[in-house]
């Protein structure tokens, strides 16, 4: 049963260009939850998806960042218009059930670069 | 913002010690994770301790919660060098809002 999957694992864009960065959950899981990690910190949440919709997005910039979870396909999260500042490693994570209670499982992770 | 904030944020130890780490928080929860990250990959799920648990054990790990103080521990017994990485505890609210801490980096020394 092969685990939550994201690709690429290492992504370099340059300022001004897009980024889209894919998520795979595991077998049966259908919610789906991006975070952000910055050098030197933890992880930060910012959107919760299941198929289709968007349930929690609060810690999501409200501009240039957007994702989605479709019907059939991974998972992706959308950074247009990169700056430095997008530099960082996304992780996503699955689980089996609603909300937060259930244990989620972690991709190995993006690390985006922006130059 | 963040919830948990783990204590200390790095440590050094010999191969055989014990490992203690601890995490504080500041609203009431529903549960309480503590997951490890080696260098460059992504989290591990560990132990779920719920509110109204005090003490789960997994192996060689312990965790602690004392809802009243706020503040969970975890253990590491018998320490290992591949035990060596960051370990982040995440709160979970009633309102289902998860948190992760900064982490505490553990060094295992052979």
């Amino acid at each position: 049963n092969a685990g939550v999957m994201q690709n690429p694992r290492h992504l370099v864009r340059r300022r001004g260009q897009e980024a889209r960065l894919r998520c795979s959950p595991m077998k049966g899981h259908s919610h789906v939850y991006w975070y952000r990690q910055l050098p030197e910190e933890g992880l930060k949440f910012m959107v919760y998806l299941q198929k289709e919709n968007i349930i929690d997005e609060s810690g999501m910039p409200k501009e240039r960042f957007s994702a989605e979870f479709p019907k059939e396909g991974p998972s992706i999260l959308r950074i247009q218009q990169v700056v430095r500042g997008d530099s960082a490693a996304y992780f996503c994570a699955s689980s089996l059930g609603q909300g937060r209670t259930y244990e989620q499982y972690f991709g190995p992770g993006t690390r985006l670069t922006v130059t | 913002s963040q919830q948990g904030e783990e204590d200390p944020q790095a440590l050094s130890i010999q191969e055989g010690e014990n490992a203690t780490m601890n995490c504080s928080y500041k609203t009431s929860i529903n549960n309480l994770q503590w997951y490890r990250q080696n260098s460059g990959r992504g989290l591990v799920h560990l132990i779920l301790i719920r509110s109204n648990e005090r003490e789960k054990h997994s192996g060689r790990l312990r965790v602690t919660l004392d809802t009243s103080k706020k503040s969970s521990s975890l253990l590491i017994t018998a320490s290992r060098a591949a035990d060596t990485a960051s370990y982040f505890c995440a709160t979970v609210n009633n309102n289902n809002d998860m948190r992760f801490g900064a982490g505490t980096r553990l060094t295992v020394k052979p």
